[in-house]
C-alpha cells in the first residue's frame, strides 16, 4: 500500500536553531500534503496545506514565517521550524492526500524537543 | 463550519467485550467521515471511511461504523475487543471530495483493553 515517510523520527535541538522535517510519499505522487501538530494526549491540529509548486496555505493562528513549508516536488514536502523555542516542542505529523480518492495517508510523525 | 465531537476521552473494556466509540459530527453539507487509529509515537492509520455509498462501513481489524444522518453520528464498533486494539482513536470529517480535502479531527478516545 501507499506509504508516507518522515525524517527524522525524532530530533532534539537547542533554542534558537532551525529544524527541517521531511515528508515523502514513497510510491505515489502527492500534489497535496498536510502538516499537523499534536500535543501530548491531544488531537491533531492542522497547521497548513502544502501544494506542489505553489505556496502553502496556513491555518489561522499559524505563523507562516516560523513554520516554513516547501513542496518542491510531487513526492517531497518539508517543514522548517525556524528559531525554535521550547513551546515548539511537539509531535509533527504529515499526510498526503490519497490520489483520486478520499482521505489521507499519514506519516509516522516526528517528535521535536527544543531545549 | 464542520466539527467532530467524540464522547468519552477514555473508554475501557474487557478483552472479548463489545467496543463502542462514539462520534458526532456537524456539517453544513453531506460529510465524508473517517476513523483513524494511532498507536503510541506513531502516525495515524485509516480504519474506515464513509463516502455516502453505504451507511454501514466495514473497516480493518474487525471494526465497523454506521452513518446515521438523523443522529449526525458515526459510531465505531467492534464485536469482540482484542488486546491489540488498545490505542487512540480519532474520528474526522471532510466536507469535500475534491480539492484539498482538509480533515477536521475529534479530540480522540483512548481505548484500554482489560485482560
Amino acid at each position: 500500500g501507499a506509504v508516507v515517510s518522515q525524517h527524522p523520527s525524532w530530533v532534539i535541538c537547542k533554542s534558537g536553531t532551525s529544524v527541517k522535517i521531511e515528508c515523502r510519499s514513497l510510491d505515489f505522487q502527492a500534489t497535496t500534503m498536510f502538516w499537523y501538530r499534536q500535543f501530548p494526549k491531544q488531537s491533531l491540529m492542522l497547521m497548513a496545506t502544502s501544494n506542489e509548486g505553489s505556496k502553502a496555505t496556513y491555518e489561522q493562528g499559524v505563523e507562516k514565517d516560523k513554520f516554513l513549508i516547501n513542496h518542491a516536488s510531487l513526492t517531497l514536502s518539508t517543514l522548517t521550524v525556524t528559531s525554535a523555542h521550547p513551546e515548539d516542542s511537539s509531535f509533527y505529523i504529515c499526510s498526503a492526500r490519497i490520489p483520486a480518492g478520499l482521505g489521507q495517508y499519514f506519516g509516522p510523525g516526528t517528535r521535536l524537543t527544543v531545549t | 463550519a464542520q466539527s467532530v465531537t467524540q464522547l468519552g476521552s477514555h473508554v475501557s473494556v474487557s478483552e472479548g467485550a463489545l467496543v463502542l466509540l462514539r462520534c458526532n459530527y456537524s456539517s453544513s453539507v453531506p460529510p465524508y467521515l473517517f476513523w483513524y487509529v494511532q498507536y503510541p509515537n506513531q502516525g495515524l492509520q485509516l480504519l474506515l471511511k464513509y463516502t455516502s455509498a453505504a451507511t454501514l462501513v466495514k473497516g480493518i481489524n474487525g471494526f465497523e461504523a454506521e452513518f446515521k444522518k438523523s443522529e449526525t453520528s458515526f459510531h465505531l464498533t467492534k464485536p469482540s475487543a482484542h488486546m491489540s486494539d488498545a490505542a487512540e482513536y480519532f474520528c474526522a470529517v471532510s466536507e469535500t471530495a475534491a480539492g484539498a480535502q482538509k480533515l477536521v479531527f475529534g479530540q480522540g478516545t483512548r481505548l484500554t483493553i482489560n485482560p
